[in-house]
């Protein structure tokens, strides 16, 4: 089974900032990483799949990148809305699909 | 637009029973792949089962693989997991989600219901 360990836990930021999470994978999963975002109460939305691609209607100050066992999402100018949980996601080998422990994106 | 909508949920007594539901609308069910994925109170995220278009093809969590039966029915726009043999850690909100692209196996999910709470407790 593959482990994402994702990093920081929680990260604290003002609006404004750039965000920077880490995802790292146990082993390799090529480009088969997304990245999903959930706020309290709702369930999760995609933000990236396949570790670079933009879902439909996510703004471009979201934007993923990294290859094999190492993935970064980033947020440029932070919104009071980003703030939230944040998971990444592996397809790479399964089953199982497998969720990284989360980050939690925090106002400063 | 997209719908997902899951019910079934409630209070089971361990090693009891319940059958969720998730009814699919603004799309074309059965031309897409549908997993469960649950969430443990104040945790993350853990894939639970995986059913193919037709419903030919099913994965399933270790950590549920026996207890756990996951079906669809294309004609009704529903799929449907059979939770059997609860425990005390099946406690946890269950999502429906669609995978990202019609007619192949994508593993990504672009479209979630609101979940469905399972609480198991003596």
């Amino acid at each position: 089974e593959i482990v994402l360990t994702q990093s920081p836990v929680t990260l604290s930021l003002s609006p404004g900032e750039r965000a920077t999470l880490s995802c790292r994978a146990s082993q390799s999963v090529g480009s088969y990483l997304a990245w999903y975002q959930q706020k309290p109460g709702q369930a999760p939305r995609l933000l990236i799949y396949d570790s670079s691609n933009r879902a439909t209607g996510i703004p471009a100050r979201f934007s993923g990148s990294g290859s094999g066992t190492d993935f970064t999402l980033t947020i440029n100018s932070l919104e009071p809305e980003d703030f939230a949980v944040y998971y990444c996601q592996q397809r790479s080998d399964w089953p199982p699909i497998t969720f990284g422990q989360g980050t939690r994106l925090e106002i400063k | 637009q997209v719908q997902l909508v899951e019910s079934g949920g409630g209070l089971a007594k361990p090693g009891g029973s319940l059958r969720l539901s998730c009814a699919a609308s603004g799309f074309s069910f059965s031309d897409y792949y549908m997993s469960w994925i649950r969430q443990a109170p104040g945790k993350g995220l853990e894939w639970v089962s995986y059913i193919s278009a037709s419903g030919n093809t099913i994965y399933y969590a270790g950590s549920v693989k026996g207890r756990f039966s996951i079906s669809r029915d294309n004609a009704k726009n529903s799929m449907l997991l059979q939770l059997n043999s609860l425990r005390v850690e099946d406690t946890a909100v269950y999502f429906c989600a669609r995978d990202k692209e019609p007619k192949r196996s994508f593993q990504t999910f672009d479209y979630w219901g609101q979940g469905t709470v399972v609480t198991v407790s003596s």
